[in-house]
């Protein structure tokens, strides 16, 4: 009954290639996000969709394509793969409303470049 | 990162309070939260507390609010080892479905037993 779940949870690949990762959310939220966290743990949006939509897209550069074939689900799709993406990717998902919206957290994603 | 600051390390013994400090830039944030975050894994939301509220308290957990400084606190009473981790605080910038979270650098605390 994961609430968040993201797939895979290790990515290990080499500078160039091409990688998604998957994220699911079962709640029912309207909007789902994607984080980047670098290795001194600081953590920064990178998008965010709301039923299917783009809503936020924070200055990432465009070799990132965030995917979203239903309001369950958002994939991130990384091309031409560099060192620097190395990090935790963290999906979340937020009920859409004027309460606290607070977010649910995914487990994240080690992706690590070679 | 730049708009929410937090010092990056705090010790405790256990049984004693832990204080966790924030600030933040901007005054029109309506919410802010505290997550936890354990080892490997993804981040919890602990807390939050609305903008027009000066103090929040759930169990071992208090919040401070000082809206004039833009200052956060989070204090945890009792500190237990299974509260070691990394703490975040994060506001809430934006409204509706373009709101979006900015999160603070992480405080990681470590309870020695």
């Amino acid at each position: 009954d994961t609430a968040v779940s993201q797939t895979p949870k290790y990515l290990v690949t080499q500078m160039g290639n091409d990688k998604s990762i998957k994220c699911e959310q079962n709640l029912g939220h309207d909007t789902m996000y994607w984080y980047k966290q670098d290795s001194k743990k600081f953590l920064k949006i990178m998008f965010s969709y709301n039923n299917k939509e783009l809503i936020i897209n924070e200055t990432v550069p465009n070799r990132f394509s965030p995917k979203s074939p239903d309001k369950a689900h958002l994939n991130l799709h990384i091309n031409s793969l560099e060192l620097g993406d190395s990090a935790v990717y963290f999906c979340a998902s937020s009920p859409l409303g004027t309460r606290a919206t607070e977010q649910y957290f995914g487990p994240g994603t080690r992706l690590t470049v070679t | 990162g730049e708009d929410v600051e937090q010092s990056l390390f705090l010790s405790v013994r256990e049984g004693d309070s832990s204080v966790i400090n924030c600030t933040y830039t901007d005054s029109s944030s309506t919410y802010l939260y505290w997550y936890k975050q354990e080892p490997g894994a993804g981040l919890q939301l602990l807390t939050y507390i609305f903008s027009n509220m000066d103090m929040k308290q759930d169990q071992r957990l208090t919040v401070l609010l000082n809206k004039k400084d833009k200052h956060l606190s989070l204090r945890i009473a009792d500190t237990q080892t299974g509260d070691s981790a990394i703490y975040f605080c994060a506001e809430r910038q934006g409204s509706g479905n373009t709101g979006k979270l900015i999160f603070g650098q992480g405080t990681t605390l470590q309870v020695k037993p």
